[in-house]
Parts: structure tokens; sequence; C-alpha cells
């Protein structure tokens, strides 16, 4: 069973700071790995999808990595404005007997101060 | 192209009544998904339909949950009757059906049981 941690569950920086958020999952055979965003009472935002044959993948001032051997993977956030407050969910795509599942961490809380 | 359609957006019952939820996939998605989020965690899986048929209901609480996709497009997602701890956001999903194949996801209905 695929277990996905992230580390840690909330976190405030000042505005125009870079910053790394953590997530782990356990079994290192996945598919795909996913960061979403969401905001408060919102539904996901898709933010990046890496595959597993890739390292990273960039979207303007986001930049997500992936080590499947380590089973982590890492958003970076460069520049933060208090816009990026949300929180940000990482979800691993995993085969399950034939089939495919998304499991989900849950969360952590970004909170950018002005 | 259209995203995934959902409605209602917020619902609020008292415990023991019933509620229903709606999905539309994205046209050509033959794989829908209800995922049940739980205030402070990421998205669970309820169940999910291949065209018209289920592929996995094991976190469904039959006793008070039921869905169907009857033509293999359209999804609904019924509670009846309601508990407390069923407050959370209802997501509805949809992908390609192959495997690493991302899915989407709606925007969500937030459910509130007082």
């Amino acid at each position: 069973k695929q277990e996905v941690t992230q580390i840690p569950a909330a976190l405030s920086v000042p505005e125009g700071e870079n910053l790394v958020l953590n997530c782990s999952f356990t079994d290192s055979a996945i598919y795909n790995l996913q960061w979403f965003r969401q905001d408060p009472g919102k539904g996901l935002t898709s933010l990046l999808l890496i595959q597993s044959s890739q390292r990273e993948q960039t979207s303007g001032r986001l930049n997500a990595s992936l080590d499947k051997s380590s089973g982590r993977s890492t958003l970076y956030i460069a520049a933060s404005q208090p816009g990026d407050s949300a929180t940000y969910l990482c979800a691993v795509y995993w085969p399950d007997f034939g089939n495919e599942k998304l499991t989900f961490g849950t969360g952590t809380r970004l909170t950018i101060i002005p | 192209e259209a995203g995934v359609a959902q409605s209602p957006r917020y619902k609020i019952i008292e415990k023991r009544q019933s509620v229903a939820f709606w999905c539309n996939p994205i046209s050509g998605h033959a794989t829908l998904y209800w995922y049940q989020q739980i205030l402070g965690q990421g998205p669970k899986l309820l169940i999910q339909f291949q065209n018209n048929g289920v592929v996995d209901d094991s976190q469904l609480p039959k006793d008070r949950f039921s869905a169907e996709r009857l033509k293999g497009v359209d999804s609904t997602l019924k509670i009846q009757p309601a508990k407390l701890e069923d407050s959370a956001v209802y997501l509805c999903a949809s992908s390609g059906g192959l495997a690493g194949v991302e899915q989407f996801f709606g925007p969500g209905t937030r459910l509130t049981v007082l």
C-alpha cells in the first residue's frame, strides 16, 4: 500500500523568499507524481505533473523534482508572493493489482507574509 | 475543452437527510472517480468507474453511500442517511483510463451536515 507524507504541515515565510515543500512516498513503483494547489473551500488546481521517467518539471516560478529511488519529491517556489498562500498537495499515481490508484498526502498549508 | 463539472457547489443538510451530487466528466473520458476530502486531510477515493462499470468501491460506505454511472457518462453520488462525519468536500475526477494518465478534477461540492 502506498503512503504519502508531506512535511511540514504548515509553513509561514516572508514575501519574496524562496521555499521548498517536501513530499515522500513509501513505494517507488509509481507512474507519475503530481503537485496540486488548493485554496480554502475550493477544488484542486494542478500545478505540475512529473512522469516517472522524468527528474523535474518547471512552470514559471515553480519547479518540482522527483527522486523515485529515495521516494521523495520537492516543490520549489521562487520569489514567493502573498497569492501563493494556499494548501499544496502531493499525489502519486501507482499500480494496484492491474488498476491505477492516486494517493494524496495531507498537504502543506503555506502562508506568505506580506 | 470543458473541464469536469459538478453540482451543486455547496449543500447544507441536517443529519439523517439524504443528498445527491452530480458529476459530468470531460468528454470521452472513460474513467470517473469520486473522492471525499475531510477538512485537513487529502482526498480519499470512494469509488472508481470504468465506463458504466465499478472498478473499485472498496472504500465506499455502502450502508449509506451509493453511486451510479448509468450511461457511462454522467455520475451521481448519493448519501442516505447523512451523518455529521460526512461533512466534507466531494470531488469528482475523470481520466482517459490508461495507466499513468492524469486525472482531471472538478471544483468539488462542499457538504455540511448539521
